[in-house]
C-alpha cells in the first residue's frame, strides 16, 4: 500500500524560500509519478506540478502560477519527492498536498502541510 | 489554464439524487476521457472517487457515477447519504500535459 507524508511547512516571508517533502512509507515509490497540489484558505483545489518517474525520465510539468519559481524533484533511494519552493508569493499562502498520479489520476494523498507567507 | 466550471453549490433530502456538472473546453474536458472526481471533507486528505470518466475505484459506493458530453463532465450521487456532505472537485489533464481542477461544488444532505 501506498502511504504518503507530507512535511516542511511553515511560516515564511515573502520572497524567501522553503522545501516541502513528500515520503512514502509503502510500496515501491519509483514506478510512479507524484504530484503536488494545494488548496489555498477558503478556495478550491489547485493543481501545482508532477514528476514523471524515471522510466520517463524523471520530467516535469508545473503551473503557470508556479513556473520558474518552484521545482519538483524525487529522490527514489530514499523514497522521497521535493517541492522546492522559491520566490515566495502571499498567494502561495494553502496546504500543500502530495499525491501519487497513478495513470491519470491521483489516487493516493499525503495528510497536507500547511504554507503560510507573510511578513 | 482556467479552472473548470463547477456549480458553486447543490443540495438534496436524503434518498434523493444530485448532478454535478464540470464544464471545460476541448483542450481539457472535451479533449481526453480523463476525468476524475474527488470527494474532499474540510480538514480531511481529499478522496479519489471517479477516474476515466465513470470508473469506480475499489471502495467507493456504487451511488456514485460518473459521465461525459462533449466539453462537459457529470457527478451524480444517487441515494444521497448524511456522509455525502463534502466538496466535490472535478479534474483533467490537459494538452499541454498539464492538469486543472474544477472550482468545486458544496454538496448539502438537507
Amino acid at each position: 500500500e501506498v502511504q504518503l507524508v507530507d512535511s516542511g511547512g511553515g511560516l515564511v516571508q515573502p520572497g524567501r524560500s522553503l522545501r516541502l517533502s513528500c515520503k512514502n512509507s509503502g510500496s515501491t515509490f519509483g514506478n510512479y509519478a507524484l504530484t503536488w497540489v494545494r488548496q489555498a484558505p477558503g478556495k478550491g483545489l489547485e493543481w501545482v506540478a508532477f514528476i514523471r518517474s524515471k522510466t520517463y525520465g524523471e520530467t516535469t510539468e508545473y503551473a503557470a502560477s508556479v513556473k520558474g519559481r518552484f521545482t519538483i524533484s524525487r529522490d527514489d533511494s530514499k523514497g522521497i519527492a521535493y517541492l522546492q519552493m522559491n520566490s515566495l508569493k502571499t498567494e502561495d499562502t494553502a496546504v500543500y498536498y502530495c499525491s501519487r498520479l497513478y495513470y491519470y489520476y491521483f489516487d493516493y494523498w499525503g495528510q497536507g502541510t500547511l504554507v503560510t507567507v507573510s511578513s | 489554464q482556467s479552472a473548470l466550471t463547477q456549480p458553486r453549490s447543490v443540495s438534496g433530502s436524503p434518498g434523493q439524487s444530485v448532478t454535478i456538472s464540470c464544464t471545460g473546453t476541448s483542450s481539457d474536458v472535451g479533449g481526453y476521457n480523463y476525468v476524475s472526481w474527488y470527494q474532499h471533507h474540510p480538514g480531511k486528505t481529499p478522496k479519489l472517487m471517479i477516474y476515466d470518466v465513470s470508473e469506480r475505484p475499489s471502495g467507493v459506493p456504487d451511488r456514485f457515477s460518473g459521465s461525459k458530453s462533449g466539453n462537459t463532465a457529470s457527478l451524480t450521487i444517487s441515494g444521497l447519504q448524511a456522509e455525502d456532505e463534502a466538496d466535490y472537485y472535478c479534474c483533467s489533464c490537459t494538452d499541454i500535459s498539464t492538469y486543472v481542477f474544477g472550482t468545486g461544488t458544496e454538496v448539502t444532505v438537507l
